[in-house]
């Protein structure tokens, strides 16, 4: 079983302010995902990096693959309101006939006013 | 276009009782999975279908079965609910695209077994 952990679990910030989230693996993926869930709602897809060291941006989010391809993180800046939700990231391996998703634990992000 | 759609949205059960958790995609994908998700444990894979007629065990198999009735549909089971099945079940779809596998995710079913 590949395990994903993420830290940290829960974080609680004013808006404004930058925060990081990590996310872990003894495992090396084929691509590692960040997904966004929003209460009463399936997770979404933000981004999915693909090579060891790539780094993405989109818009306040910033994300990067360790350079072995077994962790990532997820920076954001000055963040909003409207970023509050649950965060996970996922590797993706190959069974030889599925690509199956290995989520993490998740953290749960609260940005106030 | 609606995507992943799971029904029921809420269900309780007794314990020993059994129901089916429904799931169909209209995006033409090979590959579904069933989630389940329990605070401060992310999604754990109970089963997933490669494509139409196959089905594998993920991480939490026991206590479900799972039907890949055709392309569309893939059904959920669970024959004699326990409350340690109290979690919210999601299903997903993708195609299979090695470095680009985008999972859509239904909106969840929340199960109370009782």
């Amino acid at each position: 079983t590949q395990l994903l952990e993420q830290s940290p679990q829960f974080l609680s910030i004013q808006e404004g302010e930058n925060l990081t989230v990590y996310c872990n693996s003894s495992s090396v993926f084929s691509s590692l995902q960040w997904y966004r869930q929003e209460p009463g709602e399936g997770p979404v897809l933000l981004v999915t990096v693909v090579t060891g060291g790539e780094v993405k941006k989109l818009k306040r989010l910033t994300f990067q693959f360790g350079d072995a391809r077994k962790d990532s993180s997820l920076h954001i800046t000055a963040a909003q309101p409207g970023d509050t939700g649950l965060y996970l990231c996922a590797g993706e391996w190959d069974t030889g006939t599925a690509s199956k998703l290995t989520f993490g634990t998740g953290t749960r992000l609260q940005v106030t006013l | 276009n609606a995507g992943v759609t799971q029904t029921p949205k809420f269900q309780v059960l007794k314990t020993g009782q059994s129901m089916t958790l429904q799931c169909a995609q209209d995006m033409n994908h090979n590959s579904m999975y069933w989630y389940r998700q329990d605070p401060g444990m992310g999604l754990r894979l109970i089963y997933y279908s490669a494509s139409e007629g196959t089905t594998d065990k993920g991480e939490v198999p026991n206590g479900y079965n799972v039907s890949r009735l055709n392309k569309r549909e893939f059904s959920l089971r669970l024959e004699s609910a326990a409350p340690s099945q109290t979690s919210v079940y999601f299903c997903a779809s993708s195609d299979r695209v090695l470095g680009n596998t985008e999972a859509f995710f239904g909106q969840g079913t929340r199960l109370t077994v009782v």
